[in-house]
């Protein structure tokens, strides 16, 4: 079952621009986190933000919280060619009555830096 | 510090065949977690072995099954193989079950 949603599911910019993927889920979470993957291979961490925290920085990321929205956001700023990946939120959650873990991802927001 | 390493990165198989996919997890790392992912999706969970046990298990059926060894390599073993198992299989490893996230490459298994 799909508990985050990436919007937009495309995304296209010119190098320097700024991109804004959104994320929306529907339970509540421990945290929410999100991965860059370069075309068909392994996934990479980017941040994670706590359910506890509003925002959060690191290098050109931005990543917002809301949880009373239900709803993320990721900010990449002065955006370059290499930045061109797939995006993906993931919220972990503990399912109710076991210690069983998963972190749960969308279907990506497919960013493209035109040079 | 050597990474996430998975094993075979590419393999064709048949229908009604069994696969058995490796994955050695990061040093330090304690947790594996198998995710597939078809294209143009995103991963999906399959499961996750903390300290050899099974430790959750998503929507897949049970000739989907697993294994954590105790230098905490894992195995993941798909018989009876239908057209739709053919995704990219993820590993990922952790320290304990929960934050982030360190994948490998992936397996690209394809089912003829």
């Amino acid at each position: 079952s799909q508990q985050g949603e990436e919007d937009p599911q495309a995304l296209s910019i010119q190098e320097g621009e700024n991109a804004t993927m959104n994320c929306s889920y529907k339970t509540s979470i421990n945290n929410l986190q999100w991965y860059r993957q370069n075309s068909g291979r392994g996934l990479v961490h980017l941040i994670l933000i706590r359910s506890n925290e509003r925002e959060k920085h690191s290098g050109r990321l931005r990543v917002t919280l809301d949880t009373s929205k239900k709803s993320s956001s990721l900010l990449i700023t002065a955006s370059r060619a290499a930045d061109t990946a797939s995006y993906f939120c993931a919220t972990e959650m503990m399912p109710s009555g076991g210690s069983n873990y998963k972190l749960t991802f969308g279907k990506g927001t497919l960013l493209t830096v035109n040079p | 510090e050597t990474g996430v390493t998975q094993s075979p990165t590419h393999l064709i198989k048949t229908r009604g065949q069994q696969v058995t996919l490796r994955c050695s997890s990061q040093s330090g790392h304690n947790t594996v977690s198998w995710y597939q992912q078809a294209l143009g999706q995103g991963p999906q969970f399959i499961f996750q072995y903390y300290r050899e046990e099974e430790n959750g298990r998503g929507n897949f059926p049970p000739r989907f099954s697993g294994l954590q060894f105790p230098n905490y390599s894992s195995e993941l073993n798909v018989n009876a193989l239908e057209l739709d198992d053919s995704a990219l299989y993820l590993c990922a490893s952790s320290v304990d079950w929960i934050g982030e996230l360190f994948f490998g490459e992936g397996s690209r298994l394809t089912v003829l």
